[in-house]
């Protein structure tokens, strides 16, 4: 069936440092992915998206990369800030590309 | 920038009472709205696919007949919890597109959380 997993569940690291969050993902046909943060109790925001026929996009301190080789996701943050900190989830589209299908999430704390 | 309101934002009922939840395209026309139920530490499970004057379409394990689902205007669809349990507890979250999922906005609402008991 569809899913879209993530490798790890949580990720520490220290203001400023560069953060990398994967995902793996398993519809090869998906064509749009999507990387969400998610506060507690609140919906998911956006970060970035990007194409499947892209294979790197960025943002301001986010770059998103995709390797369809390996059906893998990465969202890359820069300088990280306590205020990132959150969980991130990547979602890809359905097999029928209308819907957002999303992993499992990854918690990201980071401490000053 | 596309909002999307959700409301009520937290509601607690008793089991076996119905609840509904709504959820407005405040600036723009949503063609198609989406419903997801999250657990605590879980990801956002899709539930249903709603486009404005046609039936939702369920996912697979979803009860048509208990999370009832319309969407009568291009800015209204409502999720109804009919005989709410303890386990429908959750946090409810919909969402809307006013065209082809990836050429258009994707926007959240803020999410409802139910409790049943």
């Amino acid at each position: 069936g569809e899913s879209v997993g993530l490798h790890l569940p949580t990720l520490s690291v220290q203001e400023g440092d560069n953060s990398i969050i994967n995902c793996a993902y398993s519809n090869s046909a998906s064509d749009y992915f999507i990387w969400y943060k998610q506060e507690s109790g609140k919906g998911p925001q956006f970060i970035i998206d990007i194409r499947s026929n892209m294979d790197k996009r960025q943002g301001q301190r986010v770059t998103v990369l995709l390797n369809k080789t390996v059906k893998h996701l990465s969202l890359q943050i820069a300088a990280t800030q306590p205020g990132d900190s959150a969980v991130y989830f990547c979602a890809e589209n359905n097999q029928a590309g209308t819907a957002l299908i999303f992993g499992k999430g990854t918690t990201l704390s980071v401490s000053s | 920038g596309a909002v999307v309101s959700q409301h009520p934002s937290w509601v607690i009922c008793k089991s076996g009472t119905s609840v509904k939840i709504e959820c407005r395209s405040l600036d723009f026309q949503a063609t198609t709205m989406f419903w997801y139920r999250q657990f605590p530490k879980q990801s956002l499970m899709l539930m249903a696919t709603s486009n404005e004057g046609s039936k939702a379409t369920y996912e697979q394990g979803v009860e048509k007949d208990k999370f009832l689902i319309n969407h009568a205007s291009l800015t209204l669809s409502t999720l109804t919890v009919t005989s709410a349990h303890p386990e429908d507890s959750s946090f409810y979250i919909c969402s809307a597109t006013s065209g082809r999922l990836g050429n258009y906005g994707y926007t959240f609402g803020s999410g409802t959380r139910l409790t049943v008991v």
